[in-house]
């Protein structure tokens, strides 16, 4: 069974740009989770799908991130426009039914210069 | 709010020898304790769930503990390839209904290193 997939892998912008973050959960999950890691400091939540509704987006830093998930497969969380601040690993997770088990993926490097 | 305090920040271990590591926590009522294990470039690699005082899960060298404030993560004579970041992630029980969460909040993790 394939696990959570993220992509890119690496993605480096300069301020100012958008960039487009993708994660396909695993088959069958309709819990989707995304969080990060800003340097030095812990991995952080910031929004949770079930299904396609967003059940807490209360992690959520600001307007400039917007989070989508169409149909309730997969993910797509956009930072327009990305800030420098906004350098970090984003991870996304799934697990089925409430208060399960959450899976991650390989995460994304986002790295904005 | 909830937070979780993971000690050491790192440990290093001959082949072999013994030791734990430490998860404290405070939340408003605990759905589950969470062990991850992470390599570097890679994501949380999901260990075990915890959900109750007392109770204790194991696998191969690891066995993790559970007490109302820490949770323990014991490594039996370690080898090489456990060298990785363990982290520690509580989930709180309020109610989804009264604005409760399924999310995670995470240690800062321990960064364990096991010579040959």
């Amino acid at each position: 069974e394939a696990g959570v997939t993220q992509f890119p892998s690496h993605s480096v912008i300069e301020k100012g740009q958008t960039v487009t973050l993708r994660c396909d959960p695993i088959s069958g999950h309709d819990n989707l989770y995304w969080y990060r890691r800003v340097m030095g400091k812990e991995i952080k939540f910031l929004l949770h799908f079930v299904k396609e509704s967003k059940q807490d987006e209360s992690g959520m830093p600001n307007n400039r991130f917007l989070a989508e998930r169409t149909g309730g497969t997969y993910s797509t969380l956009k930072v327009q426009p990305a800030e420098l601040e906004d350098s970090g690993v984003y991870f996304c997770a799934s697990s089925y039914g409430h208060f399960r088990s959450q899976y991650f993926g390989p995460g994304t490097r986002l790295l904005v210069l | 709010e909830d937070q979780v305090t993971q000690s050491p920040e790192a440990l290093r271990l001959q082949e072999g020898e013994s030791s734990s590591l430490n998860c404290s926590y405070t939340v408003s009522g605990l759905r589950g304790l969470f062990w991850y294990r992470q390599d570097p470039g890679k994501g949380p690699e999901f260990l075990f769930t915890l959900y109750s005082a007392g109770e204790e899960k194991e696998k191969e060298r690891l066995k993790a503990t559970l007490t109302k404030k820490e949770s323990f993560l014991h490594i039996t004579a370690p080898k090489p390839e456990d060298s990785a970041t363990y982290l520690c992630a509580v989930q709180a029980s309020r109610d989804l209904t009264q604005g409760g969460s399924e999310k995670l909040v995470f240690g800062k993790g321990t960064k364990l290193t096991v010579n040959p």
